[in-house]
């Protein structure tokens, strides 16, 4: 069966302080991967997905990064936070190629800048 | 207009109640249709998963699409305390990249 981890799991940074999220998956192979920020009260928003080694498309024009460096790792980064980075992210996977077929959310890590 | 709209609540009910939840959408280009359960501080969990319109059953749950209305619907019948938690509405065009568009979610609280 497949497995998402994501680590850490809460995180309080300084604003200006970089950041490095990362997530993995287990137990399938070429996933579809997706990074969402959840913010209270609102919906997920989808920030970068991946479909493939190197491969990264941006949904939204922040001050976040991602990259897949291996098949199964997704990571999430910033040079330098912002106030308005805090929030609930999560890491997503899908299988490739299945049209329609749905996504897995791992457990999410819990950013707060101070 | 937001291309999916969900009631925020919170909505609260006495255990054993049959809850209804619901969102509505814009764009009739949607294929697939998801529920997902998220408990505080947790990742969202699938629930239940549907293809055009219809309703379809698992266990407590039933999912309904009425894609001529653009609404679709989850229902819980004898609600238990367990089942407190977001319920997020979710759907895509399906496609290669598979991007999903969620409702904002609904806070339920089971009272026992």
């Amino acid at each position: 069966s497949q497995t998402i981890h994501q680590w850490p799991a809460t995180l309080v940074q300084p604003v200006g302080s970089p950041l490095s999220l990362e997530c993995t998956v287990e137990g399938t192979s070429n996933p579809n991967l997706y990074w969402y920020r959840q913010a209270a009260g609102r919906g997920l928003q989808l920030l970068f997905y991946s479909v493939g080694i190197g491969q990264i498309s941006s949904e939204v024009p922040q001050n976040l990064s991602a990259s897949r460096p291996q098949d199964r790792q997704f990571i999430l980064s910033s040079k330098k936070l912002l106030l308005s980075d805090s929030g609930f992210y999560l890491c997503a996977w899908r299988l490739a190629g299945a049209l329609g077929e749905t996504q897995y959310f791992g457990p999410g890590t819990r950013l707060l800048v101070l | 207009q937001k291309e999916v709209e969900q009631d925020p609540g919170p909505l609260s009910v006495p255990e054993g109640a049959i809850v209804s939840l619901n969102c509505t959408y814009s764009n009739s280009a949607f294929q697939y249709f998801m529920w997902y359960r998220q408990y505080s501080r947790k990742g969202p969990e699938l629930l239940m998963y549907t293809y055009s319109s219809g309703n379809k059953e698992d266990g407590r749950f039933t999912a309904q699409v009425d894609k001529s209305s653009k609404y679709i619907s989850l229902f819980i019948r004898d609600s238990q305390p367990s089942d407190s938690a977001t319920y997020l509405c979710a759907m895509n065009y399906g496609g290669a990249t598979n991007k999903l568009i969620f409702g904002t979610g609904t806070l339920l609280a089971v009272q026992p």
